[in-house]
């Protein structure tokens, strides 16, 4: 099947750093979606990609979806404590009926006051 | 508020029992999803229904079933045939028909076994 590898598996950062992650596959995407997850909650959506080359931001938060289709990034800028969780990516190969979400193993966020 | 309602928050299941995890969503949203996360590990998919009263087996089915009788509503039962239960079990719903497709998760069920 299918397969995301995303990385780093986790990081530690000092506040105030930057932070790049990023999801590769052997497979082309159409959709490229970024979650994060606190201990204990459901992800929460971040950012949506839908066109390769596209670059979205939300916040300090920047996500592209790669020229080829087959990557993804996301760049957190200035990093503060509450940025600690679990970032996932999320691929989504066509629409319509089949709707079935490739997802990475996750991105360990740790942030050093 | 509109969202995805998981219950109950944590569960523990008897050897041989069976439990059911409650999901419902006022999002009036079509397609509704279960996944099963283990700790490392991506999302898993166990099952997922795409309108009222069908649904379709995930990539991890074995040992669960599901029911869709309210688009508001899609529960999922562990069953004894499942050996290795513990785990975080998320349920997601999006709106079908839409070019923005994305993927709502409720807050989770951690299920573990006594």
């Amino acid at each position: 099947g299918q397969q995301l590898n995303q990385s780093p598996q986790s990081m530690f950062i000092q506040e105030g750093e930057d932070v790049s992650m990023n999801c590769t596959s052997s497979s082309i995407f159409n959709t490229w979606l970024w979650y994060k997850q606190d201990p204990g909650e459901g992800p929460v959506l971040l950012i949506a990609l839908y066109k390769a080359g596209e670059l979205t931001s939300n916040g300090r938060l920047t996500a592209q979806f790669g020229i080829t289709r087959k990557d993804s990034f996301l760049n957190i800028s200035a990093s503060i404590p509450s940025d600690v969780g679990i970032y996932f990516c999320a691929g989504l190969r066509s629409g319509g009926s089949n709707y079935k979400l490739t997802f990475g193993k996750g991105t360990l966020l740790t942030v050093n006051p | 508020d509109g969202g995805i309602t998981q219950s109950p928050k944590y569960l523990f299941r008897k050897e041989g029992q069976n439990v059911t995890l409650s999901c419902e969503q006022n999002l009036n949203h079509d397609a509704m999803y279960w996944y099963r996360q283990d700790p490392g590990q991506g999302l898993r998919l166990i099952y997922y229904s795409q309108i009222v009263n069908d649904f379709q087996k995930g990539d991890i089915a074995e040992g669960y079933s599901v029911s869709r009788e309210k688009k508001e509503s899609f529960p999922l039962t562990v069953t004894s045939a499942q050996k290795n239960p513990t785990a975080f079990y998320l349920c997601a719903s999006r709106r079908q028909g839409c070019s923005n497709e994305k993927l709502f998760f409720g807050s989770g069920t951690q299920l573990s076994v006594l």
